[in-house]
C-alpha cells in the first residue's frame, strides 16, 4: 500500500505569505496526484489534480509541483480565505490513500 | 449543475447494518467511477470504496473489506453503500463523490455535503 505524508502538519501564516506545503508517497505514483482544501463543515474541494494542473475556478496563486514521490502544493500570497486544512491524494493504485492533513492557520 | 445528495446516515449499534445512498444530478452516475470517503470526528479523509466506470470493477479499503459493497442504479442516478457488520471504528461522515473525467485514476471533483454514521451502543 502506498502512505502519503504531509510535512508540516501545521503551520501558521499571515496573509500575504507564501507557503509551501510537502507531500511525500512511499512509492512512486506518477504525476496522480491531486491536493483539496477543506473547511470546517465543509467538503473537500479539489484544488490541482495530475500534480500540477489546476481545477477550473481555483485561483493561480495556487500551484503545485513534483512528480514520482515528492510534491509540493505552494501557495504564492495567502488570502484570508486560504486559511484551511489541505490534503494530498494518489490514484495511482488501490487502495487509495490521502495524506493526513496540514492545517494551515493564521499567525 | 453537478449535485451529490447523500442520505441514509444514522445511529447504529455495533454489529448492526445501514445502507447509505447518493442521488446525483448534472451527469450521469452510469458515465463515471465514484467514491466513497469518510472523516471520523476531527480527523483526516479516509478513501473507503470506489465503483469503476466500467461498471464491473469495485475496490475496498482493507478496513471495510468484506463488510462494505459499494453499487449503482444507473435508472435512479444513485450510487449506494451497504454498511454491514458495523464497528465503531466506522464513525464518520461519509461523503460520496464523483471522478473529474470518469476514470478509476482521476480524483473526485464535486462531494456531496455528507452524512453522518455514529455506530454506539
Amino acid at each position: 500500500d502506498i502512505q502519503m505524508t504531509q510535512s508540516p502538519s501545521s503551520v501558521s501564516a499571515s496573509v500575504g505569505d507564501r507557503v509551501t506545503i510537502t507531500c511525500r508517497a512511499s512509492e512512486g505514483v506518477g504525476s496522480w496526484l491531486a491536493w483539496y482544501q477543506q473547511k470546517p463543515g465543509k467538503a473537500p474541494r479539489l484544488l490541482i489534480y495530475a500534480a500540477y494542473t489546476l481545477e477550473s475556478g481555483v485561483p493561480s496563486r495556487f500551484s503545485g509541483s513534483g512528480s514520482g514521490t515528492d510534491f509540493t502544493l505552494t501557495i504564492s500570497s495567502l488570502q484570508p480565505e486560504d486559511f484551511a486544512t489541505y490534503y494530498c491524494q494518489q490514484a495511482k493504485s488501490f487502495p487509495i490513500s490521502f495524506g493526513q492533513g496540514t492545517r494551515l492557520e493564521v499567525k | 449543475e453537478v449535485q451529490l445528495v447523500e442520505a441514509g446516515g444514522a445511529v447504529v449499534q455495533p454489529g448492526g447494518s445501514l445502507r447509505l445512498s447518493c442521488e446525483a444530478s448534472g451527469f450521469n452516475v452510469a458515465d463515471y467511477a465514484m467514491y466513497w470517503v469518510r472523516q471520523g470526528p476531527g480527523k483526516g479523509l479516509e478513501w473507503v470504496s470506489l465503483i469503476g466506470w466500467d461498471h464491473a470493477s469495485a475496490f475496498y479499503a482493507d478496513s471495510v473489506k468484506g463488510r462494505f459493497t459499494i453499487s449503482r442504479d444507473n435508472s435512479k442516478n444513485s450510487l449506494y453503500l451497504q454498511m454491514n457488520s458495523l464497528r465503531t471504528e466506522d464513525t464518520a461522515l461519509y461523503y460520496c463523490a464523483k471522478t473529474k473525467d470518469g476514470y478509476n485514476s482521476d480524483p473526485p471533483d464535486h462531494w456531496g455535503q455528507g452524512t453522518l454514521v455514529t455506530v454506539s451502543s
